[in-house]
């Protein structure tokens, strides 16, 4: 069965700290996506990926950043937690040549910032 | 990127069907139109997809207005376990292949 894995479903830091979510996909995606998901405001794009070293970013970039050093991994970065990321963040994956077919969603890390 | 719209919330009784509607007037030509729903504390999940025919699989149909500007998502018979949340989303032909927007869907309740 394809999988997107997230490597943590729950994680609770303090504020400042460098956080590492890690997401590791086994399709052979050329694209990831990270978003995040908040109460009442559906999923925002974060940050995505089209390729190994290249990124976009999304809708709401501020106070993150990414990294894809191969294929199937794709890493979101906060580079100094902050109360206002605490959120559930969902990695995703997908293929550009066949938008046809749709984006596989990871579980989801529940990141608490404290 | 061409947005959709939903409503926030849809009721069902059990065993019957439920219509979910997706407006997407600035749909372009080559937009295919999808839908996922997302259980509680789950990542979204892949339900259906169509171009500009009406589809069936084995979780529910999807049925496309002949101007494409609007779809219905069609659960033949709710069941509690199909109360999630409904994201109707487009995806299209781009040389980034399709960041889509996602909206805040439809919450459907399935009362027993």
């Amino acid at each position: 069965d394809v999988k997107v894995t997230q490597s943590s479903r729950y994680l609770v830091k303090r504020t400042g700290e460098k956080v590492f979510l890690e997401c590791v996909q086994d399709m052979d995606h050329e694209n990831m996506f990270w978003y995040r998901q908040d109460p009442g405001l559906g999923l925002r794009l974060i940050y995505f990926s089209y390729d190994v070293k290249m990124k976009e970013k999304g809708d709401i970039p501020e106070g993150y950043s990414v990294s894809r050093e191969k294929k199937e991994r794709f890493s979101l970065i906060l580079e100094s937690a902050s109360t206002n990321q605490t959120s559930m963040y969902l990695c995703a994956s997908s293929s550009p040549d066949r938008p046809g077919r749709g984006y596989t969603f990871g579980s989801g890390t529940r990141l608490t910032v404290v | 990127d061409a947005k959709t719209t939903q409503p926030n919330s849809m009721e069902s009784n059990e065993e019957e069907p439920v219509h979910l509607p997706c407006n997407h007037s600035t749909i372009s030509g080559t937009d295919y139109i999808h839908w996922y729903r997302q259980l509680p504390s789950q990542g979204p999940e892949y339900v259906i997809h169509g171009l500009t025919s009406n589809v069936n699989n084995r979780m529910a149909s999807l049925a496309i207005a002949e101007d494409r500007k609007s779809s219905t998502l069609i659960l033949h018979r709710a069941t509690l376990r199909d109360a999630a949340v409904y994201y109707c989303i487009l995806r299209g032909w781009n040389t980034n292949a399709g960041k889509s927007t996602f909206g805040d869907g439809t919450t459907l309740t399935v009362k027993p």
